[in-house]
């Protein structure tokens, strides 16, 4: 069974700029997961979606943050403009349906904003 | 707002010790997951504990969870080099319902194994 992709795996950009990261979750998974984990702290959830809609975005900076999962599979995140504190790892995960959690995460985009 | 604290943060270690890895939660639960993590890598599930009482076991790492505590422990046996890696615990709220079942995540335990 194939787990869950992303990409890109590395992003540098400078402070202002545009960024978006692209996650294929597991094949018939309908919750998909959206996480920022800075250095040295856990994962802190951005925004949840059930098959193509968002259950969960409180922790979402909306002012600069979006999402979307327009054919419940696929799904993008989107940072514009992009601030340095926005430095982090973007965890994609996500699991068969929401009450069987356990959540399968993808490798990451770690981005680096100068 | 749930709060989940681990400790310790940082555990340095010697192979073949044992070593117990602490998870405390704010608010009433009874579905708590482990997760592991290599330097530059992913999260690996390791235990899924969905009921007071739960404990589980892997080679090395034994699990359990008391939710009238609302506190887990991953215990850690005869520890060898290859469990070097950060261990989370994430917590699930007990009065998710519907279809939001969010998980909130610790700060992890980076432990080092020596030789």
């Amino acid at each position: 069974e194939a787990g869950v992709a992303q990409s890109p795996r590395y992003k540098i950009i400078e402070k202002r700029q545009s960024v978006a990261f692209w996650c294929n979750p597991i094949s018939g998974h309908a919750t998909l997961y959206w996480y920022q984990q800075i250095l040295g702290q856990g994962p802190k959830l951005l925004i949840q979606f059930q098959n193509n809609g968002v259950v969960d975005d409180s922790q979402l900076p909306k002012d600069r943050f979006s999402a979307e999962r327009l054919k419940g599979v696929d799904s993008t995140l989107k940072i514009q403009p992009a601030k340095l504190e926005d430095s982090a790892v973007y965890l994609c995960a996500s699991s068969l349906y929401p009450s069987h959690n356990e959540q399968f995460f993808g490798p990451g985009t770690r981005l680096t904003v100068l | 707002e749930l709060k989940v604290e681990q400790n310790p943060l940082f555990l340095s270690m010697q192979e073949g010790k044992n070593y117990t890895i602490y998870c405390n939660y704010s608010t009433t639960s009874d579905r708590l997951y482990w997760y592991r993590q290599d330097p530059g890598k992913s999260l690996e599930s390791l235990f899924v504990l969905l009921s007071n009482g739960a404990v589980k076991q892997e080679g090395r790492l034994m699990a359990s969870l008391d939710t009238k505590a609302r506190l887990s422990t991953l215990h850690i046996t005869a520890a060898v080099h290859d469990l070097s890696a950060t261990y989370f615990c994430a917590v699930e709220p007990g009065n998710s319902g519907g279809s939001n079942y969010k998980l909130t995540f610790g700060k992890g335990t980076l432990l080092t194994v020596n030789p």
